[in-house]
């Protein structure tokens, strides 16, 4: 069955620093998102992006984010200078065809993003 | 502002009973709600949805009820295995918007 890949699967970095985080979603969907789970709490949804432009993003998703579908396949979240409060597991998903249509999101197995 | 809650955090269940998780929701315009299913190191797993024009969809094990006049979801699992042990999220959409509303999970743990 085709799955939604995340890299790398654990990211340290100094706070300050700039981290991409990658994704690789099933290959026919057309709707990407980002979510974050910091430890011990909800999942929460950071951004959602078609064809090639953010269609949603909430209250977290700042100026110091940014997405990127740089070619075919991959679909990229950027944080330009990380704070220790960025620490969290973040999962990209993807999806066949938008929320109207009821479909569910695929999610990968996440990236945790630990800031010293 | 948390729009989904999971009021329990944990649950135990034993082998071959029912296991009953709820979810409850704030927003009225929620009109597509799914529950997800997480093994630690993994991403959330889809297993079932329902949309609000449905009261209970079922499929295999695992059967999901609605209750729009009550805010109110459950998944029912019977019989539960012990492999059902996850943490399980509920998550809510809404016509409006392209983002799901995740519940904080429910730990199941199913004793052999």
């Amino acid at each position: 069955e085709p799955e939604v890949t995340q890299t790398p699967s654990h990211q340290v970095t100094q706070m300050g620093q700039e981290v991409i985080l990658r994704c690789v979603p099933i290959s026919n969907h057309l709707y990407f998102y980002w979510y974050r789970q910091i430890l011990g709490q909800k999942v929460e949804f950071l951004v959602s992006f078609y064809n090639n432009e953010i269609s949603e993003k909430s209250e977290i998703f700042d100026d110091q984010f940014s997405v990127e579908r740089p070619d075919g396949s991959n679909f990229t979240l950027k944080i330009r200078s990380t704070k220790l409060e960025d620490s969290a597991m973040y999962f990209c998903a993807s999806s066949a065809l938008d929320i109207y249509s009821n479909q569910p999101q695929h999610f990968g197995d996440g990236t945790r993003l630990s800031i010293l | 502002d948390q729009q989904v809650k999971q009021n329990s955090p944990s649950l135990s269940v034993q082998e071959g009973r029912i296991s009953i998780l709820n979810c409850d929701y704030t927003n009225s315009m929620f009109d597509y709600f799914l529950w997800y299913k997480k093994y630690p190191a993994e991403g959330p797993t889809f297993l079932i949805s329902i949309s609000s024009i449905k009261d209970k969809n079922e499929d295999g094990r695992f059967t999901v009820f609605l209750n729009k006049s009550a805010k109110h979801l459950s998944l029912h699992i019977v019989p539960s295995q012990p492999g059902d042990s996850a943490v399980y999220f509920c998550a809510a959409s809404a016509w409006t918007g392209n983002q799901f509303y995740f519940g904080t999970g429910t730990s199941l743990t199913v004793i052999p």
